[in-house]
Parts: C-alpha cells; sequence; structure tokens
C-alpha cells in the first residue's frame, strides 16, 4: 500500500529557532501533499496545499512567511516553520495523493510532534 | 461550504457490543465521504469511503459506514467491539478541490 513517512518524529527546539519537518512518499509519486496541524484534543486544520514545481496555496490564516513549504520532487515536501515561538507547538501531519491511482485517496504521515521551548 | 459534523465527542461501548460513530455532512453535489482512524500520536489511517455505488461500505478492520442521502448521514459500525479499537475517529468529506475537511472526531472507548 501506499506509505507516506515523516521525519522527524519528534523534535524540540528553542524558540526563536526554525525547524524544518520533511514528508516522503515511499512507493509512489505525489504531484499534491497537504500539510496539516493538530492542537491537543482538535481535529486537523488544513494549513496549506504543496504542489510539485510551484508555490504552495495556503489556506486563511495561515502565514506563508512563517510557515514555508518546498515540494522539490514528487516525493519530497517539507514544512519549515521560521523563528518557531511556543504557540507553534502541535502535531504536524502531512498527507499525499497517488498520482497514478486517480483516487481521491489521501494517504497520510505519522505525524511530528514539534514542540517549542 | 462543505462541513462535516461529528455530535458526539465520545462514544463509550463494551466490548463485544455493535458500535456506531455519527457523522453528518453538508455538501453541494455528490459527496466524497471518508472514515479515518488515528491512535495517540500517530498519523491518519484511511478505514473507508464512499465515492458512488452502494450505501453500505465496507472498509477495514471489520468496519462499515452507510451512506444515507436524505439524512445526509454517513455513520461508521461495527458489529462487535474490540478494546483495540479505542481510537480517534474522524469523518471527512473531500471538498472537490482536492482538499479534506475534517469533522471534530469522536473517542471511541471500548472496555472490557
Amino acid at each position: 500500500g501506499a506509505v507516506v513517512s515523516q521525519h522527524p518524529s519528534r523534535v524540540i527546539c528553542k524558540s526563536g529557532t526554525s525547524v524544518k519537518i520533511e514528508c516522503r512518499s515511499l512507493d509512489f509519486q505525489a504531484t499534491t501533499m497537504f500539510w496539516y496541524r493538530q492542537f491537543p484534543k482538535q481535529s486537523l486544520m488544513l494549513m496549506a496545499t504543496s504542489n510539485e514545481g510551484s508555490k504552495a496555496t495556503y489556506e486563511q490564516g495561515v502565514e506563508k512567511d512563517k510557515f514555508l513549504i518546498n515540494h522539490a520532487s514528487l516525493t519530497l515536501s517539507t514544512l519549515t516553520v521560521t523563528s518557531a515561538h511556543p504557540e507553534d507547538s502541535s502535531f504536524y501531519i502531512c498527507s499525499a495523493k497517488d498520482v497514478l491511482a486517480g483516487t481521491n485517496e489521501q494517504f497520510f504521515g505519522p505525524g511530528t510532534r514539534l514542540t517549542v521551548l | 461550504a462543505q462541513s462535516v459534523a461529528q455530535p458526539e465527542d465520545q462514544v463509550n461501548v463494551a466490548e463485544g457490543n455493535p458500535l456506531t460513530v455519527k457523522c453528518t455532512y453538508s455538501v453541494s453535489g455528490n459527496p466524497y465521504l471518508f472514515w479515518y482512524v488515528q491512535y495517540p500520536n500517530r498519523g491518519l489511517q484511511f478505514l473507508l469511503k464512499y465515492i458512488t455505488g452502494d450505501n453500505l461500505v465496507k472498509g477495514s478492520y471489520g468496519f462499515e459506514a452507510e451512506f444515507n442521502k436524505s439524512q445526509t448521514s454517513f455513520h461508521l459500525k461495527k458489529p462487535s467491539a474490540l478494546v483495540s479499537d479505542s481510537a480517534l475517529y474522524f469523518c471527512a468529506v473531500d471538498t472537490g478541490f482536492q482538499k479534506l475537511v475534517f469533522g471534530t472526531g469522536t473517542r471511541l472507548l471500548v472496555s472490557p
């Protein structure tokens, strides 16, 4: 089946630093990947849609300069949280669509827990 | 706007009993509906989906869901619950722009 990985699974950083999270589709090509944010005991909120070879599309209220997204290849998208602050602490989940499958199904990564001290 | 509602924050059921996790939707056009399960500190795992066809959809781990157009519902069901089914369940709708909108989630607790 389609597998999506995320790295790292956990990261703790100091306030003011930047953190990069990788999302990889391991056995399929994904022209579109999605980045979600999940607060404790809450639902997933879509942050942005990442398109290979073009700029990401951000949802309303998401700062594009703070959450930098790069989708340089068909199997890798990265989310960089710049100048992180404690309020950025959250669980970040990516998902990807299999281009060739032609379905609406998204395959989710295992998530990355970010803690900003 | 497309949306889904999960009216129950938590569902409690005894092991071996049937379970239902409710979901209602609001979409324009034909809905693409999904159920996902999330275990602690993990990403989402796909359970099942409705695109078209039979109203009763069978999915992973013995789960099924019934699409009811007149009631705009897509409730998740399982005939006999297991303790290991305890997790957080999300209903989602495809907005038609390749985005998923998730419900608020329902925590399922299955007691031994």
